[in-house]
């Protein structure tokens, strides 16, 4: 079965540092995977996506995340933290099958620090 | 473009009690999800369908019900609230084409079962 796995429940930066949310993933086949960002009292909010292709991929707000197949990693990473992209972030796989069922893990809070 | 719209945002239950959550997309989306989010759980789908007259299961059905007569709408209905069904309920929808496709959800709508 396909599954993810966030392994930190928070992570803290200082606005300017890097950051890196971490994901990993467990799938039969290829995966597709996406990574979500949520608001307070807000739906959540497609960032980017891997299908096929380079391993870097590039999303909104200056998000990127890189693939790693050989780690089943795709960590999410910004060069430069604003305390605006403080929320909480969600890493997700395609279920497979003829849907766009995603299957999310569970979730890390990032908080960007002034 | 109003994308997903959910009512109620917010509703509180007694035991036993029956409701409705609406969902309407305006994107002619063919598919149709929805989810239920608990704090450090991420977020598990209820029920998905692929196109009007055709539901199926998700990973967390029990106690929930689903119908879609049209594209546009997807409500899900709870016959017997029960405390364990507190949580933030999420509808998203997505367009099949080519490749892993995005889903949009809604705003929420947050329930409370007493």
């Amino acid at each position: 079965a396909q599954s993810v796995a966030q392994p930190e429940d928070q992570v803290n930066v200082a606005e300017g540092n890097p950051l890196t949310v971490k994901c990993t993933y467990s799938v039969s086949g290829n995966p597709y995977l996406f990574w979500y960002v949520q608001y307070p009292n807000r739906g959540l909010q497609f960032l980017l996506k891997y299908i096929t292709g380079d391993n870097l991929v590039k999303g909104s707000y200056g998000f990127e995340a890189e693939f790693n197949k050989s780690q089943t990693s795709f960590h999410l990473k910004k060069p430069s933290a604003l305390v605006s992209d403080s929320a909480l972030y969600f890493c997700a796989v395609r279920d497979g099958g003829n849907t766009d069922k995603l299957i999310f893990g569970t979730g890390t809070r990032l908080q960007v620090f002034p | 473009n109003a994308g997903v719209t959910q009512t109620p945002k917010f509703r509180i239950l007694k035991i036993g009690q029956s409701m409705t959550l609406q969902c309407a997309q305006d994107m002619n989306h063919n598919y149709m999800y929805w989810y239920r989010q608990d704090p450090g759980m991420g977020l598990k789908l209820i029920y998905y369908s692929v196109g009007a007259g055709i539901t199926d299961k998700g990973e967390v059905p029990n106690g929930y019900n689903v119908s879609r007569s049209t594209t546009e709408d997807f409500p899900l209905r709870l016959e017997l609230a029960a405390p364990s069904q507190t949580s933030v309920y999420f509808c998203a929808s997505s367009y099949r084409g080519s490749g892993a496709n995005v889903l949009t959800f809604g705003a929420g709508s947050r329930l409370t079962v007493l």
